[in-house]
């Protein structure tokens, strides 16, 4: 089946820094990618849409300076915090669609294991 | 605006029968999800529904009324690792795989 691998499963870092996480499609190509946040016992919420070759897509709310998205190839995208702050402290999952599934039609997405941001 | 609601915490016995209940509102309609997450996981994909009626899996079933804005996840035989959250998600968008998730009903699992 389709795997989407994230990278790196946590980190900390001090505030004011920045940090990059990475999501690879591994065995399928994905045109688009979604990034979510979660915070502990919350559902997730979806920040913004990455598209291979063009800007990201936001959500309401999010900050677009704050959370670099670049979508460089069709298995990577890339989510930068910049300048983090120890509320920017969360569980990042991304996700992806391997349009081979058997569910064809259906927009099953494959999500990454997440990356647990921690800011001091 | 979008809105999905489902309980937030449920109860349930091994060996029993539980039914997570999901309410709608969006825009739009492209297809109802249901995803399992345990704590400090990533989410894995459980059931789809796009037309009215009961879709069977193994022990998990779901079941869709759009007239209704409504879903609901059957789990039957309940076992201990059944013990999880259960997200309900909507694709309210006529294009791509953008799809807005409820807040998530944590069940627990009794022996």
């Amino acid at each position: 089946g389709a795997v989407v691998s994230q990278h790196p499963s946590w980190v900390i870092c001090k505030s004011g820094t920045s940090v990059k996480i990475e999501c690879r499609s591994l065995d399928f190509q994905a045109t688009t990618m979604f990034w979510y946040r979660q915070f502990p016992k919350q559902s997730l919420m979806l920040m913004a849409t990455s598209n291979e070759g063009s800007k990201a897509t936001y959500e309401q709310g999010v900050e677009k300076d704050k959370f670099l998205i670049n979508h460089a190839s069709l298995t990577l995208s890339t989510l930068t915090v910049t300048s983090a702050h120890p509320e920017d402290s969360s569980f990042y999952i991304c996700s992806a669609r391997d349009n081979r599934g058997v569910h064809s039609g259906a927009n099953v997405l494959t999500f990454g294991a997440g990356s647990r941001l921690t800011v001091l | 605006g979008q809105n999905i609601d489902q309980p937030t915490e449920m109860t349930a016995t091994e060996g029993a029968i539980v039914q997570i209940n999901c309410t709608y509102q969006t825009s739009g309609f492209n297809g109802l999800f249901w995803y399992q997450q345990h704590a400090g996981e990533a989410p894995t994909f459980l059931s789809y529904n796009v037309l009215d009626g009961l879709e069977e899996k193994g022990r998990f079933s779901s079941f869709l009324s759009r007239s209704k804005g409504y879903s609901y996840l059957l789990l039957k035989e309940l076992q201990m690792k059944d013990s999880a959250s259960y997200l309900c998600a909507v694709s309210p968008y006529s294009s791509a795989s953008k799809i807005i998730f409820g807040s998530g009903t944590r069940l627990s699992i009794r022996p």
